[in-house]
């Protein structure tokens, strides 16, 4: 079956340091969703990305999705202690199913 | 609060017993879905319904577990003789879709301990 890998599995910044997580796919991904989990909390969805090479912003978040649509990215700039949480994205299937393929997440810590 | 509500939030139970959650979607949304998630992974899908009708179940959800959304609106979740393997976060998702996009919006989740 698919297997969507994220890296790195955990990261520690210091307050103002970027954060970049990579998300790959052993197949190709149909529209890739990037939630935001924090601690004891439930994932909430961050963004879309549905076209080749797509990339969109939110402030300082930055996500793309790769040309051969089996990976994408997220990157952080000047990460803030509100950041902290765990990053993951998913393989949102339009075909029958609908659901969503997880990825193993990365765990994200910002000490000041 | 017009968001996912999920009954109950804790769930503290000993192998063999029978555990029942509850999802209130937000109310508009015609799909729901359930996931499960345990520590330090990413939710993994179990069902998912599109009104009253289940349309797909994942191969972990096993003879052991049901989940029925009667009138299209609230849903359960039944586990059945639970195992200690079943303790978890068991996540609600509603969505409304609109073309390709589609946002699925989270409950807080029940989570199971089974003793």
């Amino acid at each position: 079956g698919q297997q969507v890998m994220q890296i790195p599995q955990y990261q520690h910044v210091q307050e103002g340091e970027d954060f970049t997580t990579y998300c790959n796919s052993s197949t190709t991904l149909s529209n890739i969703q990037w939630y935001k989990q924090r601690p004891g909390g439930h994932p909430v969805f961050l963004i879309q990305l549905v076209k080749s090479g797509e990339v969109k912003k939110q402030k300082r978040l930055t996500f793309q999705f790769g040309e051969a649509k089996k990976n994408s990215s997220l990157h952080i700039t000047a990460t803030q202690t509100t950041d902290v949480g765990t990053y993951f994205c998913a393989d949102h299937s339009t075909g029958g199913g609908n659901k969503l393929t997880f990825g193993t997440g990365t765990q994200l810590k910002v000490e000041l | 609060d017009t968001g996912v509500s999920q009954d109950p939030r804790h769930k503290i139970t000993k192998r063999g017993q029978n555990v029942t959650f509850r999802c209130d979607p937000i109310s508009e949304h015609n799909r729901l879905y359930w996931y499960r998630q345990t520590l330090g992974q990413g939710p993994e899908f179990l069902t998912y319904f599109q009104n009253e009708a289940q349309l797909e179940k994942s191969r972990l959800l096993s003879d052991r577990f049901s989940a029925e959304r009667p009138k299209g609106s609230f849903s359960t979740l039944e586990i059945q003789r639970t195992e200690q393997g079943d303790s978890a976060m068991y996540l609600c998702a509603s969505s409304n879709r609109l073309g390709r996009k589609e946002t699925q919006y989270f409950g807080p989740g029940t989570r199971l301990l089974v003793l």
